[in-house]
This record gives structure tokens, C-alpha cells and sequence, in this order.
């Protein structure tokens, strides 16, 4: 079952505009990462904010938890052509001594036009 | 390698055979995971590896499932007896310190 929940499903916005996508999840969790995935293929590796974070910086990108809320969004600042994929949301909820296993929400289509 | 490998990328099967997809993780990585994703979907979990231990296969949807990782390394996913239902893409992903996972780029499986 998904543990994460994005929203909007679908985003299309102009370059130069800045761009959010929340994440909603259920349980509590250790860290939530932030990937994108360019046309249904690999996934890369965004951001990751740490449950006793609140706020993130990685060039254009802020990512910010609230984990009374359970949810955290993602914001992409001055956007171009090129930031068109779909990005997802992932929750660890890993145990002490285990590895990440990441639990992946629906994803946010982003499509950025010139 | 430089990045996570994996192979064949696209494989058309028909109904009732055996297919295995392979992943190759970056050299040293402990971590090695397997998704499926369907179309327009998210990511369904099913199985990981760490180190020695035992893998958690709770995400594998049937036993027509299974995955071996040999010599701590190389990863086969094989599906038994295929369904159209297993139609999807296949994603690899290998961890070093278990939190960052990298991807590959998938295999896309096609059951007719």
C-alpha cells in the first residue's frame, strides 16, 4: 500500500514560475526523501529531511516537514523546460539496525512549457 | 560500474513463462532493493537485501515471485509462470549507508 500521498497529481506551469508539490503520509518515519523520475525510468535522488528537521535547502529546491501534520512539500524555485518529470515522495520508516526501506506515494507530474 | 545496471531493459514474454531480469549494483553498495512500477503508478516495494541477513520479501505479490542476490553482488528477480498482471517496469536500486537509494534504469516487462 502507498504510505506517501502527492498532490497535486498533475502540475503544468510556465518557466520562470516556481512550482509546489505536497506529500501526505500515515505513520510516523525517521527521514522523507524526494526523488524525480524523467520519462517512467530510473528514479534520482532529490533531497532528504530528517523527521527533527523542519526545512531544506538544495539550489532551487526547499523542501520543508511538518510531522504534526504528517506532510512535507516540495518547491521548486524558478523552474525550467528541463525540471518537466514526475516526482515522488518516499517515507523511511526503518527500524534501529536495519536498512531504508522506502515507501514511494503516487507522484506529482510536473510539466514546466516555455 | 559507475551507476546501477540493469538488464534486459525492455522484455516481451508471453503468458505462462519464466523471465529473469538482473541488476548489477554500484561496487560496495550493501543495500539492494527491488520496485515495481506500473504504468502511471508509484512504486510498489518487494524485496531487500542487507548484507548477510536474511532478505525481506514481504512486498513480493505472489510466490511465483523470488530474488537471489549471489556473492553479496549481482541481483535476479525471476517471475514464475507470467500473468498480464505482472506487466510492468522492474527498478533496482542499490543503498551504501541504507538511506540514499540509487536506480537504475529499469527493466520494462511485457506479458502477452
Amino acid at each position: 500500500s502507498q504510505q506517501g500521498e502527492e498532490d497535486p497529481q498533475a502540475l503544468s506551469i510556465q518557466e520562470g514560475e516556481n512550482a509546489t508539490m505536497n506529500c501526505s503520509y500515515k505513520t510516523s518515519i525517521n527521514n522523507l526523501q524526494w526523488y524525480r523520475q524523467n520519462s517512467g525510468r530510473g528514479l534520482v535522488h532529490l533531497i532528504l529531511i530528517r523527521s527533527n528537521e523542519r526545512e531544506k535547502h538544495s539550489g532551487r529546491l526547499r523542501v520543508t516537514l511538518d510531522t504534526s501534520k504528517k506532510s512535507s512539500s516540495l518547491l521548486i524555485t524558478a523552474s525550467r523546460a528541463a525540471d518537466t518529470a514526475s516526482y515522488f515522495c518516499a517515507t523511511d520508516r526503518r527500524e534501529a539496525g536495519t536498512a531504508s526501506k522506502l515507501t514511494f506515494g503516487t507522484g506529482t507530474r510536473l510539466q514546466v512549457t516555455l | 560500474g559507475a551507476g546501477v545496471s540493469q538488464s534486459p531493459s525492455n522484455k516481451v514474454t508471453e503468458k505462462g513463462k519464466d523471465v529473469e531480469l538482473r541488476c548489477d549494483p554500484i561496487s560496495g553498495h550493501t543495500a539492494l532493493y527491488w520496485y515495481r512500477q506500473s504504468l502511471g503508478q508509484g512504486l510498489e516495494f518487494l524485496i531487500y537485501f542487507q548484507g548477510n541477513s536474511a532478505p525481506d520479501k514481504s512486498g513480493l505479490p505472489s510466490d511465483r515471485f523470488s530474488a537471489e542476490r549471489t556473492g553479496g553482488s549481482v541481483s535476479t528477480l525471476t517471475i514464475q509462470r507470467t500473468q498480464q498482471e505482472d506487466s510492468a517496469v522492474y527498478l533496482c536500486a542499490s543503498s551504501l549507508y541504507g538511506e540514499k537509494l540509487f536506480f537504475g534504469s529499469g527493466t520494462q516487462l511485457s506479458v502477452l
